[in-house]
């Protein structure tokens, strides 16, 4: 599609749950990234793929987060044993391979709260 | 020390004026410069991204790079109230993924 599309657009679970997040990268974009947007404007980068490989993990605390990008697959996000800490809202965002450094274009996010 | 750094704000123009957004960065390894959109309750939009030193112009929005002083303007010229949002700064490198500035609340007034 033409734009990234996020589901579902809101999750609510109880702490200790897990929740699981979906991205759909525009068509004909390589990268995907998941970003965590806690408060109001603080941004902290999770993860990135390249098609279906892990390309940068440095900002996953992986003891309960894992994400997955497979073939003909929404690439997803899962938390394990969720924590109050862990609501924000988490953006998913993806750009083409070529021409160097492309811009990121970003989906509508999935809020998460956790109660 | 943040590694990409705002003008906190919120800012404020009257309608017609120019507005004047900031951002430093620390990494002088970055290479590529960007700025966002967003508002309320929504996703970050993209407005303007520019990779060389000097200016880029497309329409009313023209960024500013200046990689010896890590530094990153965006000029909003004929300010309109529908501007009036969040601008984030974010910038990368190498690995891609972006680091972003905390945002300037910018409100233009009618």
């Amino acid at each position: 599609g033409e734009e990234v599309a996020q589901t579902p657009k809101h999750l609510v679970r109880g702490e200790g749950q897990k929740a699981k997040l979906y991205c759909a990268p525009i068509k004909g974009h390589s990268y995907v990234f998941w970003y965590q947007q806690v408060l109001k404007n603080e941004f902290k980068f999770l993860i990135s793929f390249q098609n279906e490989n892990v390309f940068d993990e440095t900002g996953m605390p992986k003891e309960r987060f894992s994400a997955k990008c497979l073939p003909n697959s929404p690439c997803s996000l899962e938390i394990q044993a969720t924590k109050l800490e862990d609501s924000a809202v988490y953006f998913c965002a993806s750009s083409q391979a070529s021409g160097g450094d492309q811009p990121q274009h970003f989906g509508d996010g999935t809020r998460l709260s956790i109660l | 020390q943040k590694e990409v750094e705002q003008n906190s704000g919120p800012l404020s123009v009257p309608e017609g004026a120019i507005a004047s957004l900031n951002c430093t960065y620390s990494d002088r390894g970055s290479q590529s410069f960007f700025w966002y959109r967003q508002y309320s309750g929504k996703s970050p939009e993209l407005i303007m991204f520019i990779y060389s030193n000097g200016d880029k112009e497309d329409g009313r929005f023209t960024a500013q790079l200046n990689k010896a002083s890590q530094y990153v303007s965006l000029l909003i010229r004929d300010s309109q109230p529908s501007d009036s949002a969040t601008y984030l700064c974010a910038v990368s490198g190498s690995a891609r993924q972006l680091t972003f500035g905390s945002g300037t609340q910018l409100t233009v007034l009618p």
